[in-house]
């Protein structure tokens, strides 16, 4: 156990749906960043949030969201899905400066049908 | 910018022989650089890090990497490869972008162990 947990693990879904991903960070970390694995594009950085504020935006889509509340968990926001939105969903955790690595979780598998 | 460059998809080694995932780097700071590795259906767990220390870092299940700043090299190496170290290695640098530190990903080389 990383001390990131990510919910769901799986989640199915069909194509012009909305879900939303759940990320607790490890006890302490302050920033939080969402990543998408898909086998075409690798790792792909989405957006990171530093104690509740958007800090740096990645490759994401308008149509994706993103915020971290005050219990610094997160909620990445996928709407108007697309069978091309099926990845792996990442959430990592650091300290304040994310220099010495991330942690992340286990991730979220999203299939769209 | 910053970008990290791992030299081969694929690598194939027999168990008890060393293993050489090569990865170079490009930053205009001076960078840190991680290995993670991502066994099938699992997330992605810190093997090592680099931040200005010591060149030669030690992680963990015997794995290690140089940092060489001449060749903006960052190659991890194990001695012995066991069956479990099959799984994906992903090369990553850490730098400033605008007003926040972000992870560049390189492209993952697939690990396979043969018995």
């Amino acid at each position: 156990d990383s001390g990131v947990t990510q919910t769901p693990k799986h989640l199915i879904t069909a194509t012009g749906q909305r879900v939303t991903l759940r990320c607790s960070p490890r006890s302490g970390d302050l920033s939080v960043y969402w990543y998408q694995q898909s086998l075409d594009q690798g790792l792909q950085f989405l957006i990171q949030y530093y104690n509740g504020e958007e800090r740096a935006k990645g490759n994401i889509l308008e149509r994706f969201s993103a915020q971290q509340f005050p219990d610094l968990h997160s909620e990445l926001n996928l709407s108007s899905l697309e069978l091309g939105d099926s990845a792996l969903y990442f959430c990592a955790s650091s300290a304040s400066s994310g220099s010495y690595g991330y942690t992340f979780g286990s991730g979220t598998r999203l299939t769209v049908v | 910018a910053q970008s990290v460059t791992q030299l081969d998809s694929h690598v194939s080694v027999s168990e008890g022989t060393p293993v050489l995932l090569r990865c170079n780097y490009s930053s205009s700071y001076s960078p840190s650089l991680f290995w993670y590795v991502q066994h099938p259906n699992k997330g992605l767990q810190l093997l090592l890090k680099y931040t200005s220390a010591a060149t030669l870092v030690k992680g963990i299940n015997g794995f290690e990497a140089e940092f060489k700043k001449s060749e903006t090299s960052f190659h991890l190496t194990k001695p012995s490869a066991h069956m479990s170290d099959a799984a994906e290695y992903f090369c990553v640098v850490s730098a400033v972008s605008g007003s926040a530190r972000q992870l560049t990903f390189g492209s993952g080389t697939q690990l396979t162990v043969l018995p």
